[in-house]
């Protein structure tokens, strides 16, 4: 298994850009998240997924929007890119709500300037 | 969301000795995770904590799931160069029954030979 795969590692947007962070799971695991990792801070989740066709808001939702067509994707799009989006975006999956299965992607690094 | 304080924020310690770090906060947490970063990677689980008074062991690493619920300990005994990373803890609120989860801004380990 790839585990949680993420695209791409690193990616440069001007303000006012939009683009698709993609996360995609091998493992048929039915919930998905996305976070966003600041420097000195810990994780802040941005959107999660409990299954396909489920979306719902985490803690800093705003500027993202997520769909989940199928069990394996969870695309995270920034719509109007922002200084303040600058930032490294973990996706992770787990099986259930147990909370020792949760698997995070390498991460991608995105600068908006 | 509730704040996590994770201290202290880097240690720089030399290879073989042991390490503690903590994790605190003013509301009780159901779970406590623990998770190592490597550089450009996403984090990986290390070590859950599912009830107070819990004392569980990883390998060379030990956690404790404080007995007021509200803080968490991790120790790395006989340290060794690859445990250089960033350390992260996590909680879960009582109220966030689903997998979400409150993240410290983590302990930067640093190892010298």
């Amino acid at each position: 298994n790839a585990g949680v795969t993420q695209t791409p590692k690193f990616r440069i947007l001007k303000i006012g850009q939009s683009m698709t962070l993609q996360c995609t799971q091998d493992m048929n695991h039915n919930y998905m998240y996305w976070y966003r990792q600041d420097p000195g801070m810990g994780l802040k989740l941005i959107y999660y997924s409990v299954g396909a066709g489920i979306t719902d808001k985490g803690e800093v939702p705003n500027g993202y929007n997520v769909s989940r067509s199928t069990t394996e994707d969870f695309p995270l799009r920034l719509e109007l890119a922002a200084p303040s989006q600058t930032s490294v975006y973990f996706c992770a999956s787990s099986y259930s709500v147990l909370t020792d299965t949760q698997y995070f992607g390498p991460g991608t690094r995105l600068t908006v300037l | 969301g509730q704040q996590l304080n994770q201290s202290p924020q880097s240690m720089f310690i030399q290879e073989g000795e042991d390490v503690s770090m903590n994790c605190t906060s003013s509301s009780i947490f159901n779970t406590w995770l623990w998770y190592k970063q490597d550089p450009g990677e996403g984090p990986v689980l290390l070590i859950a904590l599912y009830k107070a008074g819990e004392l569980t062991s990883n390998g060379r690493l030990t956690a404790q799931f404080g007995i007021t619920r509200k803080d968490s300990f991790l120790n790395i005994s006989a340290s060794i160069p690859s445990d250089v990373g960033i350390y992260f803890c996590a909680g879960q609120l009582p109220t966030d029954s689903w997998g979400k989860f409150q993240f410290g801004a983590g302990t930067q380990v640093v190892v010298t030979p």
